[in-house]
Order: structure tokens, then C-alpha cells, then sequence
């Protein structure tokens, strides 16, 4: 079955810390992986895709199959940063799975 | 840049009311989807839309919910008999064809709120 964990639901850290936001999956196939965003009082959109490989806004993802994650992380977290992040799973159907969302707080 | 636009923002209804939210997708879009968001809760998936039929549909997704598609431009999501747990944001989203660039458009989403 399809399954996106994400293990935490809030995160703080300081403006310039690093910031690393969970996703672990559950897939048979070969998975699409996705991290969209939530800031506050927006509609979810894409920050970035693994098929791309781009760094969108200083976050990066690499998916690793052996563990099954796809972690977001951005080595200096900045105030704007501040928002929902979903980790989204696109499956058999062209079905979309997403995960409970971590809710990232930046203390300036 | 096409949008995915919904309506209303905002509806208050009494509980047992019907509801339509109504969604605009981008114009050449295939995939349509309507996920709901009880306040600080997860995105839920209700339902998916393809070639004019559902393609997949949740639990959630009851008799009471019901999507149409009736002028190839809007795509609706009707609820017949509203509860009090129908409350959240419902979101519209919608996506190309191709695989491989799955991304989907979310609309900014109908506040729902059933009294």
C-alpha cells in the first residue's frame, strides 16, 4: 500500500540553522516524490519534484530508495521559510499521497 | 499564469443543507482532485476525476459527495446533506497528462463551515 510518513508535526529552529524536514514512503513501484508547501493563508503548491533535481528557494531533496526518504533540507533556515510542508507521493493511477505535513516555525 | 480558481471562498450552511463548491481547472489539464483540510489537520484525498468519470474515490468519499464535470470547464463537488464533520477547506486541484511532469495546482480552496 501507498504511505507517506512524516514523523514530525512542528519544527523550530533558528533563522540560519540548518533544517532538515522528514518524509519516509511506502511504495512498490518506482516512486515520484514531491514536496509542496503551505504558507500561511496560500494555496499548496510545488516547491520542488525528485525528477528534477533543482534546488527551489535553497531546499533540496534526494530520494533514497534504500531507506525509502526523501527528506527536505536547507542548510540556513531564513524567516520566510515559515509554512506547511506536505511530502506528497504520486502513485499507481496517478494517484497522490500525501503525508500528515510538518508545520516549520523559523525563530528569527 | 493559468490559475485553478474556486467558489466560494466562503460558505456558512446549516447542517442537512446541500453544497456546491465549484472549480475551474487549467484549461488543458486531464486530472482533477478534490481534497478537503479539517482545520489543523492533514490534506485529505476525496476523490479523482479522469475522462469524465471517477477514477478513485476515498472513504470519506460517501454517498453524500458527488463530482460533475457539466460544461467541460467547471468541476464540482457536491455535497447533498451536509454535517457537522463536513466542515474544512476543500481544496481543487488539477494536473496534466503527462507522468512525468505530475505536478498538481491546487486552487486556493473553499472554506466550508456547517452550523
Amino acid at each position: 500500500a501507498q504511505r507517506v510518513t512524516q514523523p514530525e508535526k512542528l519544527l523550530s529552529v533558528f533563522k540560519g540553522a540548518p533544517v532538515e524536514l522528514k518524509c519516509n514512503y511506502s511504495y512498490s513501484g518506482s516512486p515520484e516524490l514531491f514536496w509542496y508547501v503551505q504558507y500561511s493563508r496560500q494555496r499548496l503548491q510545488l516547491l520542488l519534484r525528485h525528477i528534477s533535481r533543482e534546488s527551489i528557494k535553497g531546499f533540496t531533496a534526494d530520494l533514497n530508495k534504500g531507506e525509502t526518504s526523501f527528506h527536505l533540507k536547507k542548510p540556513f533556515a531564513q524567516e520566510e521559510d515559515s509554512a506547511m510542508y506536505y511530502c506528497a507521493l504520486m502513485g499507481v493511477g496517478n494517484q497522490f499521497y500525501f503525508g500528515t505535513g510538518t508545520s516549520l516555525t523559523v525563530i528569527p | 499564469e493559468p490559475e485553478v480558481t474556486q467558489t466560494p471562498s466562503h460558505q456558512v450552511t446549516q447542517m442537512g443543507q446541500e453544497v456546491i463548491l465549484r472549480c475551474v481547472p487549467i484549461s488543458n489539464h486531464l486530472y482533477f482532485y478534490w481534497y478537503r483540510q479539517i482545520l489543523g489537520q492533514k490534506v485529505e484525498f476525496l476523490v479523482s476525476f479522469y475522462n469524465n468519470e471517477i477514477s478513485e474515490k476515498s472513504e470519506i468519499f460517501d454517498d453524500q459527495f458527488s463530482v460533475e464535470r457539466p460544461d467541460g470547464s467547471n468541476f464540482t463537488l457536491k455535497i447533498r446533506s451536509t454535517k457537522l464533520e463536513d466542515s474544512a477547506m476543500y481544496f481543487c486541484a488539477s494536473r496534466t497528462g503527462t507522468r512525468s511532469t505530475g505536478e498538481l495546482f491546487f486552487g486556493e480552496g473553499s472554506r466550508l463551515t456547517v452550523l
